[in-house]
């Protein structure tokens, strides 16, 4: 079956600190990845997605994500966290070719400590 | 970049009526919206895929009679949650695909159901 795990419900850090956040998935084939971001209240915000090419993506606000095909994982990134990160992010997978039905990950929020 | 609207942000009903939602394509047409719903502090679920022109394909188990998608032109698909309960209390995001591989998402709407 398909799906996307994402581990860890919270994460605190504090500012400034380095973040990873883990994602792993079970697919048939490479699907599409995508990692999304989440205010209170808000609709959803594109960090960064991979498609094919170079494993190491670059999104927004300072994000990156590594596919790692052996692991099945596409984790998120970034190597000094600001308190405006605080929030819940979304790991997603999709067919390739199309973003029609994707599937997210349960959310892991980010608290950041002063 | 893309954008898309929901209206309203929040809305508080009485049980046995029935509230409205639209989603909106701001400078972009699309063919295709999606509708998801989203529990407190979990991930969202495709409730149904919303198509130009034509009826909606509805995820299973999502009672396609309670839950009225209409999506009659390239910029607005409306989301009709009818009778609802407080059960149906919820955050509801619609997203709209920009190309084959990338949806944007709206802010969502808050539904309270007392």
């Amino acid at each position: 079956a398909q799906s996307v795990t994402q581990p860890d419900i919270h994460i605190t850090v504090s500012e400034g600190a380095s973040l990873e956040l883990r994602c792993n998935y079970s697919y048939g084939a490479t699907p599409y990845l995508f990692w999304y971001v989440q205010s209170p209240g808000q609709g959803l915000q594109l960090l960064l997605k991979y498609f094919s090419g170079d494993t190491l993506v670059q999104g927004i606000k300072g994000f990156e994500a590594e596919f790692k095909r052996s692991q099945s994982s596409f984790n998120l990134r970034k190597p000094s966290v600001h308190w405006s990160d605080a929030a819940e992010y979304f790991c997603a997978v999709g067919p390739r070719g199309s973003s029609y039905k994707l599937i997210f990950g349960s959310g892991t929020r980010l608290l950041v400590r002063p | 970049g893309a954008v898309v609207s929901q209206h309203p942000s929040w809305v508080i009903c009485k049980s046995g009526t029935s509230v409205k939602i639209e989603c909106r394509s701001l400078d972009f047409q699309a063919t295709t919206m999606f509708w998801y719903r989203q529990f407190p502090k979990q991930s969202l679920m495709l409730m149904a895929t919303s198509n130009e022109g034509s009826k909606a394909t509805y995820e299973q188990g999502v009672e396609k009679d309670k839950f009225l998608i209409n999506h009659a032109s390239l910029t607005l698909s409306t989301l009709t949650v009818t009778s609802a309960h407080p059960e149906d209390s919820s955050f509801y995001i619609c997203s709209a695909r920009v190309r084959l591989e990338e949806q944007f998402f709206g802010p969502g709407t808050r539904l309270t159901v007392l």
